[in-house]
């Protein structure tokens, strides 16, 4: 089955630190961009990070220079690793696969969710 | 950046019923770089329509998407039960990539 799936979610202090996973199966891991996207309660959509099939890393200025996304092309998983955590990263976290950068997304996970709270 | 702005945030309809939601962008789409997307409960989201018209694989012909420039609509002709679900529009045409605020379609 095609499926990306995501874990790592949970609660963290205001100015910690959590990493993602998101394993990806049933299709060719290093032929798509796999990215993240958020939603914080209550709002949109919105895109963080992706890394490209040649390994090449894009950030949204939001989380440029505390999130750090990287890949085990062994294991099919992407990672995305969160530094220096803010109330307003609190969101849902959802990877998501496109055939390329700043494009549409193909295929989703179900999400993992991010608290943020002392 | 590009705002997409949805409309209306909920539709109350019955199954069986036509639902049309609109996308506007704050300026223009570039090559009508548009994606549509449903979200259910608990479930992953899933690519509808790209490139404003064109059907992702295995999408029933009962959803249908149009448009160009800043204005674009997301038509579902019958609603059937598994339709009632939070629907986002998605420009990639200028980075960053952004997205609408989302349409509820609820059962009237």
């Amino acid at each position: 089955e095609v499926q990306l799936l995501e874990s790592g979610g949970g609660l963290v202090q205001p100015g910690g630190s959590l990493r993602l996973s998101c394993a990806a199966s049933g299709f060719t891991f290093s032929r798509y961009v796999i990215n993240w996207v958020r939603q914080a309660p209550g709002k949109g959509l919105e895109w963080v990070s992706g890394i490209s099939g040649g390994g090449s890393t894009y950030y949204a200025d939001s989380v440029k220079g505390r999130f750090t996304i990287s890949r085990d092309i062994s294991k099919n998983t992407v990672y995305l690793q969160m530094n220096n955590l803010r109330a307003e990263d609190a969101a849902v976290y959802y990877c998501a696969a496109s055939e390329r950068t700043f494009w549409y997304f193909d295929l989703w996970g179900r999400g993992t969710l991010v608290t943020v709270s002392s | 950046e590009i705002v997409l702005t949805q409309s209306p945030g909920t539709l109350s309809l019955s199954p069986g019923e036509r639902a049309t939601l609109s996308c506007r962008a704050s300026q223009t789409v570039s090559s009508s770089s548009l994606a549509w997307y449903q979200r259910q409960p608990g479930q992953a989201p899933r690519l509808l329509i790209y490139g404003a018209s064109s059907r992702a694989t295995g999408i029933p012909d009962r959803f249908s998407g149009s448009g160009s420039g800043t204005d674009f609509t997301l038509t579902i002709s019958r609603l059937e039960p598994e339709d009632f679900a939070v629907y986002y529009c998605q420009q990639y045409g200028i980075s960053p990539l952004t997205f609408g605020g989302g349409t509820k379609v609820e059962i009237k």
